[in-house]
């Protein structure tokens, strides 16, 4: 069985301070992981995934698979990062296009 | 050019009454999927369509839910008998194509319906 688990419900964090969200997966195989976010009223979205390895709005995460972890860091905290953020895994098996999802952190930026 | 929608924003019915939740995907998107969000929860996969057809509908949760595409596009999710435990946001994604040797496609979601069974 494939598992997300994301152990903060909650995260506040000083402008200007850096971030970590922790991510832990379970998966027999070889996992996609992704990170998505949800602002105040607005849809979720696709912040990063792992394949990409690029830093989107100044985050990054790093597969390690030796710990099965995928956090999602930020050097320096801004305002508009607060929002909820989910950790995400899809297997990369044929076929298998679902995601499962962590139960999420929601990050709270005090100015 | 338009995200995917989904109809009603919110959704209020009495136990035992049947609802149908509909989702538009965006436009020329091959896969679908439906997932449920429970308050204080992550997203929760229910069924994912590729075209006309369930790929994996290993999430639906009993018989009381069901969900057809029947011409690729738009889809509709269908509970039955309604119960207080089926209140529930529940969510829409669609991406662009199903191709797992290319790693998972971009899942694009929807605003959600908020179901609310009384």
């Amino acid at each position: 069985a494939q598992r997300v688990t994301q152990p903060e419900k909650l995260l506040s964090v000083f402008k200007g301070a850096p971030v970590e969200l922790k991510c832990n997966y379970s998966y027999s195989g070889s996992p996609e992981l992704f990170w998505y976010v949800q602002y105040s009223r607005q849809r979720l979205q696709l912040l990063l995934r792992h394949i990409s390895r690029e830093s989107i709005k100044g985050f990054t995460a790093d597969l390690n698979k030796g710990e099965t972890s995928f956090h999602l860091k930020k050097p320096f905290a801004q305002e508009e990062d607060s929002a909820m953020y989910y950790c995400a895994l899809s297997g990369l098996n044929f076929g298998n296009e679902k995601l499962t999802f962590g139960t999420g952190t929601r990050l709270t930026i005090i100015p | 050019g338009a995200g995917v929608s989904q109809t009603p924003s919110n959704k209020v019915t009495e136990k035992g009454k049947y609802v149908e939740l509909r989702c538009d995907p965006i436009s020329g998107h091959t896969a679908l999927y439906w997932y449920r969000q429970s308050l204080g929860q992550g997203p929760e996969f229910l069924i994912y369509f590729q075209g006309t057809g369930a790929a994996d509908d290993s999430g639906l949760p009993n018989d009381r839910f069901f969900a057809v595409r029947p011409e690729g596009s738009v889809s509709t999710l269908k509970i039955q008998r309604t119960e207080r435990g089926d209140s529930a946001v529940y969510l829409c994604a669609s991406s662009l194509t199903s191709d797992s040797f290319s790693g998972t496609d971009t899942q694009y979601f929807g605003p959600g319906t908020r179901l609310t069974v009384l």
